[in-house]
């Protein structure tokens, strides 16, 4: 069985300063890992994914992810947050199957 | 212009009724998904189906109906016998179930407020 778990619920940060949301899984196979981010009052859109190539993959918008099997980690993160960064971001694990979204993060971004 | 479109935007209905939310892709998906989102909650799954003519339940599927009578559309219906059907709705496609790297495209998502 795979697991998603986001360990903040809700990262508050200053526009300009660094973005972290963390993500841990549980796959017994090898999984792809996606972000996906969403606005209010609409869809998710793929920010990235990891599918068994670089573990650093980069993404739209800044966003980059590394994929760190030994943590069982994918963590998000972008060297200066925006304002328009604010939203709710979902951490996703697939064994190709199956996909098990993480409960999300909410990024409140400070002027 | 290529994606997945779901209407309404927002729907109001009375307790007791069926109500039916629309989802069509045009990128040629042969995997499509239906799920429910809550306040402060992830995704729960309630429906998927692999190819026309074909679904299967997920984790959340009583109350709800579906069909595939063809590729690009995949309906999804929140009977009254959902006890709490009020939610924010997304349909997703996918190429296929069966790719390890396959990546699922969301729609804008349907607001189901049940007065």
């Amino acid at each position: 069985a795979q697991s998603v778990t986001q360990l903040d619920s809700h990262v508050s940060v200053s526009e300009g300063t660094p973005v972290l949301l963390r993500c841990n899984y549980s796959s017994s196979y090898s999984p792809s890992l996606f972000w996906y981010v969403q606005h209010p009052n609409k869809g998710l859109q793929l920010l990235l994914k990891y599918t068994s190539a670089a573990t650093l993959v980069k993404g739209i918008n800044g966003f980059e992810a590394e994929f760190k099997k030994s943590e069982t980690s994918f963590h998000l993160t972008k060297p200066s947050a925006h304002m328009s960064d604010a939203a709710e971001y979902f951490c996703v694990v697939s064994d190709g199957q199956n996909f098990v979204f993480g409960p999300g993060t909410r990024l409140s971004v400070l002027p | 212009d290529g994606g997945i479109t779901q209407s309404p935007k927002y729907l109001f209905r009375k307790e007791g009724q069926n109500v039916t939310l629309s989802c069509e892709q045009n990128l040629n998906h042969d995997a499509m998904y239906w799920y429910r989102q809550d306040p402060g909650q992830g995704l729960r799954l309630i429906y998927y189906s692999q190819i026309v003519n074909d679904f299967q339940k997920g984790d959340i599927a009583e109350g709800y109906s579906v069909s595939r009578e063809k590729k690009e559309s995949f309906p999804l219906t929140v009977t009254s016998a959902q006890k709490n059907p009020t939610a924010f709705y997304l349909c997703a496609s996918s190429i296929g179930l069966q790719t390890s790297t396959d990546t699922q495209y969301f729609g804008p998502g349907t607001r189901l407020t049940v007065l």
